[in-house]
């Protein structure tokens, strides 16, 4: 089984300073790995997406991730956030290879202050 | 474009009445599921379908049922509703029952509260 631990329930920065979300997970196999945004009284958007090759990811929105299989981390960046980007985000994780299920961690919820 | 609809957005309910909330898709998507979302717990998996007909448990499936009659639509049933079942219900659907590199797509939830 995999697990995914979201270090920081919740994230307060200024507008336009970088800001990184920090995601470990936990698995015996290799994994695929997500990340997704949830706006207020919406569902969750993909933002991005690891899976293989390149361990620097980049999505939607200026976002991007950097995979460390070493330290078991996929943690999300954003060089200058707007307020636009005040939401809550999800790492998921799932084991790579056929459909299994997928392992969402506890979410940390992003406060850009202007 | 409609993607995943959820119905009802909201729903006030008394303990031990039934309901359904419904969930459809658009995009001939053939994995769907459910989730609940409580604060501090993140999402967490009820019920999980791979295709027409197939149906699974997730990590937490007592006092919910669902059922898969069509590639579109995927109801989950709320058999006598308890206060611990307060919650927020996502339906999400991906492309391939057997890719787990897809990602979901997800309905705008439910917003459920019992009395």
């Amino acid at each position: 089984a995999q697990s995914v631990t979201q270090l920081d329930s919740q994230v307060p920065v200024f507008e336009e300073a970088p800001v990184e979300l920090r995601c470990n997970y936990s698995s015996s196999v290799s994994v695929y790995l997500f990340w997704y945004v949830q706006y207020p009284n919406q569902g969750l958007q993909l933002l991005l997406k690891y899976l293989s090759g390149s361990t620097l990811v980049k999505g939607i929105n200026g976002f991007e991730a950097e995979f460390n299989k070493s330290q078991t981390s996929f943690h999300l960046r954003k060089p200058s956030v707007h307020i636009s980007d005040t939401a809550e985000y999800f790492c998921a994780v799932t084991p790579s290879g056929g459909y299994q299920k997928v392992t969402f961690g506890t979410g940390t919820k992003l406060q850009v202050i202007p | 474009n409609a993607g995943v609809t959820q119905t009802p957005k909201f729903q006030v309910l008394k303990t031990g009445q039934s309901m359904t909330l419904q969930c459809a898709q658009d995009m001939n998507h053939e994995y769907m599921s459910w989730y609940r979302q409580d604060p501090g717990m993140g999402l967490r998996l009820i019920h999980y379908s791979v295709g027409a007909g197939i149906t699974d448990q997730g990590e937490v499936p007592n006092g919910y049922n669902v059922s898969r009659s069509t590639t579109e639509d995927f109801p989950l049933r709320l058999l006598s509703a308890a206060p611990s079942q307060t919650s927020v219900y996502f339906c999400a659907s991906s492309r391939d029952r057997g890719l787990s590199n897809q990602p979901q797509h997800f309905g705008d939830g439910t917003r459920l509260s019992i009395l």
